[in-house]
């Protein structure tokens, strides 16, 4: 099984809004990943956990707050979002070594209105 | 800063035909993705490219990696329209840590026509 699923799959929310994307794996992977991707553009990296902590922060915004409860979760929590930061957000996970490929899951479109 | 280069970034082709896009990245990586992407879809991986003249392939689809050109190339043999998409290479960072991000290429969105 290499899925990775995320919830939920559209999102509109105003910018005074609080809101979570949740992802999940069950592939026993270690490392788990935010993406951020905006139409015809390629994913840009936001989050990196590894063994559940946070290694690598792109200099994301506050305004996004990631949370890795436990090995199988991810968690993304949204608040006070502007409109460009409308955009496909991408989980995905991999083993911790890196020698084997992320797998991504279908991601969340999200709308800040 | 990684960099990762893709060329053409628009590609149409007629089916039959053979074709090959290229990956150039600035950095010593040896691993390097390939992955798909369908109009509104996820990605999907293709080919994970680990060492030095590795090569794979899987159905029209061949990539192959140079570490010391810093170059992999995704060869499509004698296209089909199903093979339309976004096609992204992609480098993992070099931070040094077990898990790194991938640096995406800008991708190269491939159009097969009948």
């Amino acid at each position: 099984d290499t899925e990775v699923t995320q919830t939920p799959k559209h999102l509109v929310m105003g910018m005074t809004n609080k809101k979570s994307l949740k992802c999940e794996q069950h592939m026993g992977h270690r490392a788990m990943y935010w993406y951020k991707q905006k139409a015809k553009k390629p994913p840009e990296l936001m989050f990196v956990y590894s063994y559940e902590k946070l290694s690598i922060n792109e200099s994301v915004p506050s305004r996004f707050s990631p949370e890795c409860p436990n090995s199988s979760l991810l968690n993304l929590h949204l608040h006070a979002l502007q409109p460009e930061d409308s955009a496909l957000y991408l989980c995905a996970s991999s083993q911790n070594e890196g020698l084997e490929t992320q797998y991504f899951g279908p991601g969340t479109r999200l709308l800040v209105l | 800063e990684l960099k990762v280069e893709q060329n053409p970034l628009f590609l149409s082709m007629q089916e039959g035909k053979n074709y090959t896009i290229y990956c150039n990245y600035s950095t010593t990586s040896d691993r390097l993705y390939w992955y798909r992407q369908d109009p509104g879809k996820s990605l999907e991986s293709l080919f994970v490219l680990l060492s030095n003249g590795a090569v794979k392939q899987e159905g029209r689809l061949m990539a192959s990696l140079d570490t010391k050109a810093r170059l992999s190339t995704l060869h499509i043999t004698a296209a089909v329209h199903d093979l339309s998409a976004t096609y992204f290479c992609a480098v993992e960072g070099m931070s040094g840590g077990g898990a790194d991000g991938l640096t995406f290429g800008k991708g190269t969105h491939l159009i097969i026509q009948p």
